[in-house]
């Protein structure tokens, strides 16, 4: 059984520019959600969708946008990239079913992204 | 609102000796619970996850927590560290109300020394 897959995994960028992750969740899971990690700040949550809607929202600028597709694969995006950009982007997905509290994030190896 | 705390930032070890790692969590209806372990430059594994069945979970790598409702905690141990378990812990707080909102904690980094 295939993991989360985030490509790529390593990038370098420069300020001012934009940069796009992909996620591609289990096969199965319907809910894709984002985190940025950091030294400084830790894990802190960025959104999630489900079904190609975004259901949750961390406290993130403008810059950071997302998108699932139909076949629940995901984008984030980061646009005018500034140097407390610069972490480690992971992704999780998860089965989401309605009515369980138990759905168990897994999560994906990582895109680490450093900005000049 | 949920909230987790993680009472330790860091935790040093000698091979062979228990571990505990403390996990403290409010929570405003009945709280599914999880900790992961991030080797690094990896993403995070999941050790183990309470759903309100039995209170004393076991998870992989011979680690368990307990439940305490009373206490609000859920701490992590196991009784023989190994060195391959030195990476950093997180617990999770989510909530049973559908929500989907997960609250990590802000890790605790165990050492292990030979």
């Amino acid at each position: 059984k295939a993991g989360v897959t985030q490509t790529p995994r390593y990038l370098i960028k420069t300020r001012g520019q934009q940069v796009t992750l992909s996620c591609s969740p289990i096969s199965g899971h319907r809910s894709v959600s984002w985190y940025q990690q950091t030294p400084g700040q830790g894990l802190q949550f960025l959104f999630e969708y489900f079904s190609e809607t975004q259901r949750n929202k961390g406290n993130f600028p403008g810059r950071f946008s997302g998108r699932q597709f139909s076949n629940s694969r995901s984008e984030m995006n980061v646009s005018t990239l500034e140097l407390g950009d610069s972490a480690l982007y992971l992704c999780a997905s998860s089965r989401a079913m309605v009515g369980s509290g138990a759905n168990v994030l897994t999560f994906g190896a990582g895109s680490r992204l450093t900005v000049l | 609102a949920q909230s987790v705390t993680q009472l330790d930032s860091h935790v040093s070890v000698s091979e062979g000796t228990p571990v505990l790692l403390r996990c403290n969590y409010s929570s405003s209806y009945s709280p599914s619970l999880f900790w992961y372990v991030q080797h690094p430059n990896k993403g995070l594994q999941l050790l183990l996850k309470y759903t309100s069945a039995a209170t004393l979970v076991k998870g992989i790598n011979g680690f368990e927590a307990e439940f305490k409702k009373s206490e609000t905690s859920f701490h992590l141990t196991k009784p023989s560290a190994h060195m391959s378990d030195a990476a950093e812990y997180f617990c999770v707080v989510s909530e049973t109300s559908g929500t989907y909102k997960y609250i990590f904690g802000t890790g605790t980094r165990l050492k292990v020394l030979a």
